[in-house]
Parts: structure tokens; sequence; C-alpha cells
């Protein structure tokens, strides 16, 4: 069964520096998805792609935030200058067209020293 | 807004008998409503969802949601747990009339069963 995919599992980074997060999502899959899981807190939502354009995004996602989609099949996070509080899980998640449901990979856990 | 509550942390449930997991929604028009599990370490398996038409939906895994719009609910429910069920299970919602395609998820109920 396809499925989406994150790398790394877990990235360790120190307060200031650039990370990218990596997302494969499903093949046919158009829309794309980017939410993040602070420990112990809910699943929010952080922004919506869709014909390589932004088509939603949240009050969290500003402007150290962006998502590009620099290929065929990889869909990238890269937060440009890390802060403690974005220590969290970040899921990738995609949907197909004329489906409701999104489907997510296992997340990348970033750490922020 | 919209907006998802899941009012018990965690559930406990014996091994064989029922479970459920509430859950109830706040949103302006008519939502389309979703259940997922996480396990240890992995990431949201998408369980049902409801959209419209019948108001009890069958998932994966034996699992099934009941839509009440008076209630604005949508609890999670499985006529025999097993240990297996064990996770955290989340209820998300989506308000169509806004033109949102964004999830939002309730703080999640863990689910355990004891054998």
């Amino acid at each position: 069964e396809p499925e989406v995919t994150q790398t790394p599992s877990h990235q360790v980074t120190q307060m200031g520096q650039e990370v990218i997060l990596r997302c494969v999502p499903i093949s046919n899959h158009l829309y794309f998805y980017w939410y993040r899981q602070i420990l112990g807190q809910k699943v929010e939502f952080l922004v919506s792609f869709y014909n390589n354009e932004i088509s939603e995004k949240s009050e969290i996602f500003d402007d150290q935030f962006s998502v590009e989609r620099p290929d065929g099949s990889n869909f990238t996070l890269k937060i440009r200058s890390t802060k403690l509080e974005d220590s969290a899980m970040y899921f990738c998640a995609s949907k197909e067209t004329g489906a409701n449901e999104q489907f997510f990979g296992p997340g990348t856990r970033l750490t922020v020293l | 807004a919209q907006s998802v509550a899941q009012p018990e942390d965690q559930v406990n449930v014996a091994e064989g008998n029922p479970l459920t997991v509430k859950c109830t929604y706040s949103v302006s028009g008519n939502p389309y409503l979703f259940w997922y599990v996480q396990y240890p370490n992995r990431g949201l398996q998408f369980l049902l969802k409801y959209i419209t038409g019948d108001n009890l939906v069958k998932g994966s895994y034996g699992f099934e949601a009941e839509f009440n719009k008076s209630q604005t609910s949508f609890h999670l429910k499985k006529p025999s747990a097993l240990v297996s069920d064990s996770a955290l299970y989340f209820c998300a919602v989506r308000d169509p009339d806004t033109g949102r395609r964004a999830l939002t998820f309730g703080s999640g109920t863990r689910l355990q069963v004891q054998p």
C-alpha cells in the first residue's frame, strides 16, 4: 500500500540554524500539507500546497517557514532560523484529488537546542 | 471557526468489552469528520470519515463512528476491544463551506485496552 514517507526521522539542530524537512507524498496525490505536534499538544495545521503554490496557511506559518516542491516527488518544509519553540514532531500529509481524507507520514521529530 | 473537543484524556477498557472514544465538534456549516489513530513512533493512520449519508460509518480494524448532528458528536466505537487497539486516537474536522482544506484536530484520547 502506498505511503507518505518523511526524512529524517529525527533532526537535532542548534537554535538559529536552518533545517529542511523532506517528504515524499503518495505518487498520484496533488494536495500536500504540513502539520506539527508539539510534545503533549494537539496536531496543528501549518500549510497546504496545491498546483505549486500555497493554498492555505495558519498563523503559525510565518516568514521563517517556507515550502517547496523541488521536483516531481519531494515536498519540503524549510525553517530558516530555528527557535527553541520549533521543537516538535512535523507531519507531512497528502490527499488525492476528489478525496477527503489526508494520509500522513510517520513524522520528523525536530529538536532545537 | 472550526474546533474539536475530546473530553477524555484516557479511556481504559478490558479486552473483549465495547469501547467508545468521544468527540464533539463545532463548525458553522456541515462538517466533514475524521478519526485517526497514532501508534507509538508512528504517524497518523486514517481510520474512517463522515462526509454525508448514513450516520453510522464503518472504518478500518472493526471501528465505527456515529455522527449525531443534534449533539454535534462523532464518537468512535468498537464492539469488542483488542489489546492491539491501545493507541492515541484523534478526532478531526473540516468545514467545507469555508473553503478551508486544513484539518482541525482534537487533543487526542489515549485508549488503553487491558488483557
